[in-house]
């Protein structure tokens, strides 16, 4: 158990619809970073937040958005979804933004869009 | 996209034996890290190399990195069925954020 959760475990939506998901970092993580995993991309960082504040974006699309609040938990904000954003979603946590910082992965988030 | 490529793609073996999977890298790096995942389920961080080191180990894991060809490679030694999972590089480079660009990966099977 890496001590980051996430939920839901898995979600099943249909095209054209929103979703979140919600991630906690693991206690005294100020940073939290977004990957996804998905068969033809294989694992693409999507963006990370540190201490509440945006520090990096890499391929996210412009239909997703994210947030880390007070708390330092994150959500992941997916909308006009598309058969294509069926993917496994991962949050990671590290300690602060230092390249040597171990990133630590929940368990994710399986996105099916029908 | 993916900082690289990860060789073999797939690799299978019998308990008991040593496992050698090669990761190529594209652009200069802050440090390289090895994740393992089971099936579809989170990553699990092995070991980390950094940019000015050649090898480390850690248990069964034995980790080199040659920067000059931008390559690395993890070598499990004695080999447990319970090893068998997909095995990821992953590199940092020196830019803030500290994001982490994936390769492919190896998948695992080793036969009991």
């Amino acid at each position: 158990d890496s001590g980051v959760t996430q939920t839901p475990k898995h979600l099943i939506t249909a095209t054209g619809q929103r979703v979140t998901l919600r991630c906690s970092p693991r206690s005294g993580d100020l940073s939290v970073y977004w990957y996804q995993q998905s068969l033809d991309q294989g694992l693409q960082f999507l963006i990370q937040y540190y201490n509440g504040e945006e520090r990096a974006k890499g391929n996210i699309l412009e239909r997703f958005s994210a947030q880390q609040f007070p708390d330092l938990h994150s959500e992941l904000n997916l909308s006009s979804l598309e058969l294509g954003d069926s993917a496994l979603y991962f949050c990671a946590s590290s300690v602060g933004l230092a390249a040597g910082d171990t990133q630590y992965f929940g368990p994710g988030t399986r996105l099916t869009v029908l | 996209s993916q900082q690289g490529e990860e060789d073999p793609q797939a690799l299978s073996i019998q308990e008991g034996e040593n496992a050698t999977m090669n990761c190529s890298y594209k652009t200069s790096i802050n440090n390289l890290q090895w994740y393992r995942q089971n099936s579809g389920r989170g990553l699990v961080h092995l070991i980390l190399i950094r940019s000015n080191e050649r090898e480390k180990h850690s248990g069964r894991l034995r980790v080199t990195l040659d920067t000059s060809k931008k390559s690395s490679s993890l070598l499990i030694t004695a080999s447990r069925a319970a090893d068998t999972a997909s095995y990821f590089c992953a590199t940092a480079g020196s830019n803030a954020g500290n994001m982490l660009t994936f390769g492919g990966g190896t998948r695992l099977m080793v036969k009991p």
